[in-house]
């Protein structure tokens, strides 16, 4: 079956501090997407990044970075020098092919993350 | 700029009362999904359109239904809300693919 697991419920550090948020992963698709978002407390669901399948290369964006890694199943998010408004509820997700032709996205349980000044 | 609008923000309804949740989107997507996410939760797929096909949720309970009269408009109703009911709803769209744009969310309460 598709899962997402996110272990860390919450994670508390201290502005400044680097962080990495843990994704594993599990699917029977050759083929599936990756996702990060972030939902800070206003509820919207802000979309951070996309990796597919094929691609393993890891990504920098400003103080964002991910790491995946198909032999572990994992997509780990990294923030370097954490603000406080990078205090949000991040999920990771994992798409499913439906049969209408399209995809769901099988979500983690969310890590919550508080970065304190 | 094109995006994807939920009105109203916050909804209040009384148990049992008949509720309706709107969603529409200027990035003309064939594919537009309801989500329930409740407190602390993720968010949970309710069902979702893909053109004019509607395409339920095995475990979405029936009291949840959906309406897409357009491309660009998509409701919700809830015919008997719960207490149970209460949480944010999210819309999200897409153009076939697997990336998913998300509305803002409304937050429904019932009382």
């Amino acid at each position: 079956a598709q899962k997402v697991t996110q272990a860390q419920t919450e994670i508390s550090v201290v502005e400044k501090e680097d962080v990495t948020l843990d994704c594993v992963y599990e699917t029977r698709d050759t083929t599936y997407y990756l996702f990060w978002y972030k939902q800070p407390p206003s509820g919207e669901l802000v979309f951070l990044i996309r990796r597919n399948s094929f691609d393993e290369q890891n990504e920098i964006s400003g103080r964002y970075s991910w790491n995946f890694q198909k032999s572990t199943s994992s997509f780990n998010f990294t923030i370097t020098a954490s603000q406080v408004v990078d205090s949000a509820v991040y999920f990771c997700a994992l798409s499913e092919g439906l049969t209408s032709g399209t995809y769901k996205y099988i979500f983690g349980t969310g890590t919550r993350l508080k970065v304190l000044a | 700029d094109a995006m994807v609008i939920q009105n109203p923000r916050y909804q209040v309804t009384q148990f049992g009362k008949p509720v309706t949740l709107s969603c529409s989107q200027t990035l003309n997507h064939n594919v537009m999904y309801w989500y329930q996410q409740k407190s602390s939760q993720a968010p949970k797929l309710l069902f979702h359109y893909y053109d004019k096909d509607f395409n339920n949720e095995a475990d979405t309970p029936d009291n949840f239904q959906s309406r897409r009269p357009n491309t660009s408009f998509c409701f919700l109703d809830i015919r008997s809300p719960g207490l149970g009911d209460a949480a944010m709803y999210l819309c999200a769209t897409s153009l076939t693919g697997a990336e998913q744009y998300f509305g803002p969310g409304t937050r429904l309460t019932v009382t």
